[in-house]
């Protein structure tokens, strides 16, 4: 399977746990995204790389939120401390920068988080 | 000011039918991209199809086509012969040409429903 990949699947913590999550893109994209779902609601924008530089980061993004791709391949999120309000699924995109599609972002699964 | 309106939080089709899901979007660039994307309940983002802000004629793929009216700011969803597979959510979402990461923005989904 070459589409992107997301680890977990299904993550259950008690509040102020820390959780880390994993995403694996597409292999040949530069451009890798993370973005929050919550239940009944659109995705939004958290926080994008390319390469393996965080080029912008999202006011959703509180400072408990920290996220990484050291090598321009997979990316962590880690949540630190995690909230009942951080409940949601965690859709994480890549994309080719420049590519004909105009930069189409293929999503993966997701991670649904549940915070006891 | 929401950036992406879906007014229709839900929708019945029948079977065979066409629908139309409605977007309206909100923005001063001039250059930008409007997306709609699927959502199974399984949860992965599905792109269906992309207009370009300086397209001249509307998107279509396959039985997906995109009804663009620029003046009006709106990017309607139409799906044709609408088939049992096609129940799910709906996500119209847009990129804005200023913003270097294209990162998008979604409107808050369309449940679509096809009955038998």
């Amino acid at each position: 399977d070459t589409g992107v990949s997301q680890d977990p699947r299904h993550k259950i913590t008690k509040r102020g746990q820390n959780v880390t999550f994993r995403c694996d893109p597409i292999s040949e994209h530069n451009r890798l995204y993370w973005y929050r779902q919550t239940l009944g609601q659109g995705p939004e924008f958290l926080t994008y790389f390319q390469n393996e530089a965080q080029l912008e980061k999202s006011r959703l993004l509180s400072d408990r939120f920290s996220a990484e791709r050291p090598k321009g391949s997979f990316s962590t999120l880690e949540i630190q401390r995690t909230e009942q309000g951080d409940s949601a699924m965690y859709l994480c995109a890549s994309s080719l920068a420049g590519s004909g599609r105009d930069n189409e972002q293929f999503f993966g699964p997701g991670t649904r988080l549940t915070v006891l | 000011a929401q950036k992406i309106t879906q007014t229709q939080p839900g929708m019945f089709v029948q079977e065979k039918e066409a629908v139309t899901l409605d977007c309206t979007y909100d923005t001063s660039d001039p250059s930008y991209g409007l997306f709609w994307y699927k959502q199974p309940s399984s949860g992965e983002m599905i792109f269906l199809i992309y207009q370009g802000s300086y397209d001249q004629q509307n998107a279509t793929e396959g039985r997906y086509s995109l009804n663009f009216q620029k003046a009006r700011k709106s990017a309607n969803l139409v799906i044709s012969a609408s088939q049992l597979g096609d129940s799910a959510m709906y996500f119209c979402a847009m990129r804005e040409a200023y913003n270097a990461g294209n990162m998008l923005t979604f409107g808050g989904g369309t449940r679509l429903m096809v009955k038998p």
